[in-house]
């Protein structure tokens, strides 16, 4: 079946250290993709988005682009602030016929001043 | 701004109490669903809802029931609390179609202990 697979965490970074998040899946068919933050007691929040191949979804400095031949969707960000510091799922959603997500394990990010 | 409400952020009940968790979103969304969150784990889908009185098992639906009677409420029900339920429980909700992008709304989420 479907999976996606994240880094596990956690990772700890310096306040404008550079940031990667890898994820990976397995899908049968195109997928949309999607990176969630969730921030210390709070729900989810779509960070940013793909819906097919080469696409390129960014938000608040943070990006990714949707790479087929690699099954990837890696979370990057140039320069981290401490507010950055929470938990990060990446998630896949079938194209059609189902409403429902695959949800990677997420990765807890801690950014030191 | 879509607004996902669930009623309680922190639950303590007992083993065998009958817990209801509420959900409430604003948008007139088709889509609900329910998510328990485990360290480690991630999100596990427990049930979903794509219409009114419709409902379809999750990953992980046993020990819990879902109710749907009206379109932007949608509710969990642990029939007998265990321990092993102790967890946060999300609510999301999304749309369907182009425009919308199959994005899901989430709740803040109810951290659940059962003693």
């Amino acid at each position: 079946g479907d999976s996606v697979t994240q880094m596990e965490g956690p990772v700890t970074l310096s306040e404008e250290a550079f940031l990667t998040i890898n994820c990976t899946y397995t899908a049968t068919g195109y997928p949309s993709l999607f990176w969630y933050v969730q921030y210390p007691g709070e729900g989810l929040q779509l960070l940013l988005k793909a819906t097919k191949a080469d696409d390129k979804g960014s938000n608040k400095g943070f990006e990714a682009t949707y790479r087929k031949e690699t099954t990837s969707f890696h979370l990057e960000k140039g320069s981290v602030q401490v507010s950055d510091s929470a938990v990060y799922f990446c998630a896949l959603s079938e194209p059609s016929g189902t409403y429902k997500y695959i949800f990677g394990t997420g990765t807890r990010l801690k950014v030191l001043a | 701004d879509v607004k996902v409400t669930q009623s309680s952020r922190y639950l303590v009940k007992r083993t065998g109490e009958k817990v209801f968790l509420e959900c409430v979103q604003d948008m007139d969304h088709e889509n609900m669903f329910w998510y328990r969150q485990d360290p480690g784990l991630g999100l596990r889908l427990i049930y979903f809802s794509y219409d009114v009185k419709m409902k379809e098992k999750g990953d992980i639906p046993e020990g819990y029931s879902v109710s749907r009677e009206k379109k932007e409420r949608f509710s969990l029900i642990l029939e007998s609390a265990s321990t092993n339920q102790t967890s946060m429980y999300l609510c999301a909700s999304s749309n369907l179609g182009e425009r919308a992008k199959n994005i899901q709304y989430f709740g803040a989420g109810t951290r659940l202990s059962v003693l």
